[in-house]
């Protein structure tokens, strides 16, 4: 059964540092992996899919990574802002399923000004 | 930008009462979702929904559980007899479909059972 597991849980930076998010899952075999983020009480907005040919996306300050034989993806954005402050999500589809997506917890990252 | 969107925002019920959530879907979407999200905790996956029949449903969608697409563009998602357990944020999703792959959320609608 696929786990998807995030690190750190919580991350609190000053405005303007670069920082990496971690996203790891148990099985390999996924169709693909999106990145999310979630305002408080708010809904989810899809940042980035990478699929599972893919081995990074870029958007904008924001570049995600895939190492799919390892079980692993970054999410890295630079030069951080408050505005960036929010909780964001790794969900990976796994190959063969009915594209459903199965979640990590989230990092909670706070961006002090 | 099309967006879906969810009505009601929050609802609140008392324990063993129905309740139906509401969804308008992307326009020319074709796989409907819904995923819930206790508080604190992963976002888990509901049901998908594809040419007006379940496609894949996890083991928290049980008899309680039903959805449908009453008039063409509405999904909703019925909770028969509430439980505490149910209270939660529930978000539905919309798919493309064919080579699209990235799945749009609705703000949400927060269940809470009383």
């Amino acid at each position: 059964k696929q786990e998807v597991t995030q690190i750190p849980a919580a991350l609190s930076v000053p405005e303007g540092e670069n920082l990496v998010l971690n996203c790891s899952f148990t099985d390999s075999a996924i169709y693909n992996l999106q990145w999310f983020r979630q305002d408080p009480g708010k809904g989810l907005t899809s940042l980035l899919l990478i699929q599972s040919s893919q081995r990074e996306q870029t958007s904008g300050r924001l570049n995600a990574s895939l190492d799919k034989s390892s079980g692993r993806s970054t999410l890295y954005i630079a030069a951080s802002q408050p505005g960036d402050s929010a909780t964001y999500l790794c969900a990976v589809k796994d190959a063969g399923n009915n594209r459903k997506l199965i979640w990590g917890l989230g990092t909670s990252l706070a961006v002090n000004p | 930008e099309p967006e879906v969107t969810q009505t009601p925002s929050h609802q609140v019920t008392q324990m063993g009462q129905e309740v139906i959530l509401r969804c308008v879907p992307i326009s020319n979407h074709l796989y409907f979702y819904w995923y819930r999200q206790i508080l604190g905790q992963k976002v888990e996956f509901l049901v998908s929904f594809y040419n007006n029949e379940i496609s894949e449903k996890s083991e928290i969608f049980d008899d309680q559980f039903s959805v449908e697409r009453p008039d063409g563009s509405n999904f909703t998602l019925k909770i028969r007899s509430t439980k505490l357990e149910d209270s939660a944020m529930y978000f539905c999703a919309t798919l493309a479909g064919g080579f699209t792959d990235t799945q749009y959320f609705g703000p949400g609608t927060r269940l809470t059972v009383l």
